[in-house]
């Protein structure tokens, strides 16, 4: 497609559920990430995917959460009981290649509210 | 912990203003510094990509300059209009792109 898609643009949900969230990005692009950025602060690294491999999933919080890309496009990042500390913006980018030589372009985001 | 500190965190300015803010991040095995601009309700947008000590970079009224040496990058709006208002945020790469918590940019008409 012509950008990076996120669906769904929002989700509430209760404490407890499972939440997934899905990320389409440029066609060709290898290298995809996703960010989820906390209210008063910048966007903070979750995982990162080169083709269908995850390179670095350092900033994943904890074994709660957990991202696939299975053909080495489309993204799914998952969160098993959710807690009211997960609410954010998630968001996920991609870009040519995984070096930082290459700027990243970004999805509008998914606002997560556990309530 | 690698820190990446923008400043100020908030900017008031009259349209027609030109402004700048500053981007500090540390100045060891330097690699690359991206910067961005975030509109509310919009994606993030890539402005420039600079990698080279006094690498200097401008796109229309925007302009950006990067001393890695001393670890900061200077980014230029010359007569802010409108339009400018975003959240604009530099990110240095380390692996992965570290995010600063952004420069909130309002111009008033």
């Amino acid at each position: 497609g012509a950008g990076v898609s996120q669906t769904p643009s929002n989700k509430v949900t209760e404490k407890g559920k499972y939440v997934e969230l899905r990320c389409d990005p440029i066609s060709g692009h290898t290298a995809l990430y996703w960010y989820r950025q906390s209210l008063g602060q910048g966007p903070e690294f979750l995982i990162y995917f080169q083709g269908t491999g995850a390179a670095d999933d350092s900033g994943l919080p904890n074994d709660r959460f957990f991202a696939v890309r299975p053909e080495g496009s489309v993204s799914t990042l998952k969160i098993q009981r959710t807690e009211r500390g997960d609410s954010a913006v998630y968001l996920c980018a991609s870009s040519l290649g995984g070096g930082g030589n290459y700027g990243y372009t970004f999805g509008s985001g998914t606002r997560l509210t556990v309530v | 912990i690698l820190n990446v500190e923008q400043s100020p965190q908030s900017l008031h300015v009259q349209e027609g203003d030109s402004t700048n803010f500053t981007c500090s991040f540390p100045s060891s095995n330097f690699y690359a510094l991206h910067w961005y601009r975030w509109e509310t309700a919009k994606s993030p947008e890539a402005l420039f990509v600079m990698t080279l000590n006094g690498d200097e970079k401008k796109k229309g009224r925007i302009s950006a300059t990067l001393n890695t040496k001393e670890g900061y990058s200077y980014l230029y709006i010359k007569g802010s209009q409108p339009e400018d208002s975003a959240t604009y945020l530099c990110a240095f790469f380390r692996g992965n792109l570290i995010f600063g918590k952004g420069t909130k940019l309002s111009v008033k008409p």
